[in-house]
């Protein structure tokens, strides 16, 4: 079935280092997320993207956070700089549309902050 | 805004036996929901979605209850095997006027025993 890949899949880094966690969703997919899983716990959305824009994102997606996908390349999520609560696997998603609402999730990337 | 309950967090059966997990969501406008399985390590992969139109779906190996009235959606795993063993987690998406945020419930981890 269709795939999303994230890289890397694994990142350590020091406190108040910048990271920038890449996604490449399935290729028609038009919209596109983030999520957040602390471990042992639920998935928590952080945002949806769409034409180039934020259109929502939630109360864990703080100002040291962006996204972008710069002429269709990676869709990424850039923490900046990063603190030790932000150590969780960070899930990416992509949809076809928004109404279909089916949602497909790479691996993630487990993102250790030290 | 959503809320999602999902009970039980752990569930330990022996292969064979049905593994029963339910979830509450607080939205009435709730329209979109969706169970996925999470093995260790791995990503979430979608075992169903229902719309609010349907009350029962089947897959292979598991039903799916949608009960709108009551605010509750189930997974009955039929004769569960060894490799059913897994975290499950159901999801809910509001209707057309959100861009498709999925609320997940907390999961259930489930051990099926040989």
């Amino acid at each position: 079935g269709p795939k999303v890949l994230q890289i890397p899949s694994h990142q350590i880094i020091d406190m108040g280092q910048m990271v920038t966690l890449n996604c490449d969703p399935v290729s028609n997919h038009l919209y596109f997320y983030w999520y957040k899983q602390i471990l042992g716990q639920q998935m928590e959305f952080l945002v949806n993207f769409y034409n180039g824009k934020v259109m929502e994102k939630s109360k864990l997606f703080k100002d040291q956070f962006s996204v972008e996908r710069p002429d269709g390349s990676y869709f990424t999520l850039k923490i900046q700089p990063t603190a030790l609560e932000d150590s969780a696997v960070y899930f990416c998603a992509s949809s076809l549309d928004r109404n279909y609402a089916e949602q497909f999730f790479g691996p993630g990337t487990r993102l250790t902050v030290l | 805004g959503e809320q999602v309950e999902q009970r039980p967090p752990h569930l330990s059966v022996r292969e064979g036996d049905s593994a029963f997990i339910t979830c509450t969501y607080t939205d009435p406008n709730s329209y979109y929901f969706f169970w996925y399985k999470q093995e260790p390590g791995a990503s979430l992969q979608l075992l169903m979605k229902v719309f609010s139109s349907t009350e029962i779906n089947e897959g292979q190996g598991f039903t799916v209850l949608l009960n709108k009235k009551d605010k509750r959606l189930s997974l009955n795993l039929t004769a569960a095997h060894p490799g059913d063993s897994a975290a499950y987690f159901c999801a809910v998406s509001a209707t057309s006027g959100s861009f498709n945020k999925l609320t997940f419930g907390a999961g259930t981890r489930l051990a099926v025993c040989p």
